[in-house]
């Protein structure tokens, strides 16, 4: 069973709209949350890295958040344009091992002009 | 500039015939690791190595080989290639786990298409 997942699976928005991602997850003992943006058919690029004393991290205009007690994590995309359509990934790290690595299976944004 | 590349970048060929897909790192990191992503699973691991000659299983090695003999290159190696190895492969790289550089990079991919 996978220990991460991502909801929607897709989503398109209209340029210029904001839309939030979640990503919920199983895995413990929790170490990082990491987010990707993979666009179609290149290598996934690390956008943030929360671990788990922290609960928001910006990048740009995309912020994520991370409650450690529920176990969820959102990624929220501010002002969307057209270069954000691509899949994005979270990945949950354990902490008792410190390599491996829970990806889910991404949302694919499609932004729309 | 720190990068994973990956060689070759497209490749198609024909069943049983031995392939390997290079990766090179030049970031020093200890960590590096192959995954295949195929449409609605997601990225899987395939293989990973912690350090020089030290190599293990990910969640899909079937069919798989690894070697890691210097720190910055980890080919994989497909020794009879099937048509279900049909994928887009990629390679990444970390630092070590004490080292707090605990960035991933990946590679650009390999998509390979076996007939």
């Amino acid at each position: 069973k996978n220990q991460v997942e991502q909801s929607p699976q897709s989503l398109i928005i209209l340029e210029g709209k904001n839309c939030t991602l979640q990503c919920n997850y199983t895995v413990s003992p929790f170490s990082n949350l990491r987010w990707y943006k993979q666009d179609t058919g290149r290598g996934p690029v690390s956008l943030t890295i929360m671990t788990f004393s922290e609960n928001t991290k910006s990048n740009g205009r995309y912020t994520a958040t991370l409650d450690a007690d529920t176990k969820q994590s959102s990624l929220h995309i501010t002002a969307s344009q057209l270069s954000d359509s691509a899949s994005y990934i979270c990945v949950v790290s354990l902490s008792n091992s410190g390599y491996a690595l829970n990806f889910g299976k991404g949302t694919s944004l499609l932004v729309t002009p | 500039e720190a990068q994973v590349t990956q060689n070759p970048r497209y490749l198609i060929t024909v069943t049983g015939k031995k392939l390997t897909v290079t990766c090179s790192q030049n970031m020093n990191h200890e960590y590096m690791s192959w995954y295949r992503q195929d449409p609605g699973l997601g990225l899987r691991q395939i293989y990973y190595s912690m350090n020089v000659e030290v190599t293990d299983k990910g969640d899909v090695p079937e069919g798989y080989k690894v070697s890691r003999k210097e720190k910055r290159n980890f080919p994989l190696i497909l020794e009879s290639p099937s048509p279900n190895q049909t994928s887009l492969y990629f390679c990444a790289s970390r630092g070590g786990w004490t080292s707090g550089n605990n960035e991933q990079f990946f590679g650009p991919g390999t998509r390979l298409t076996v007939l």
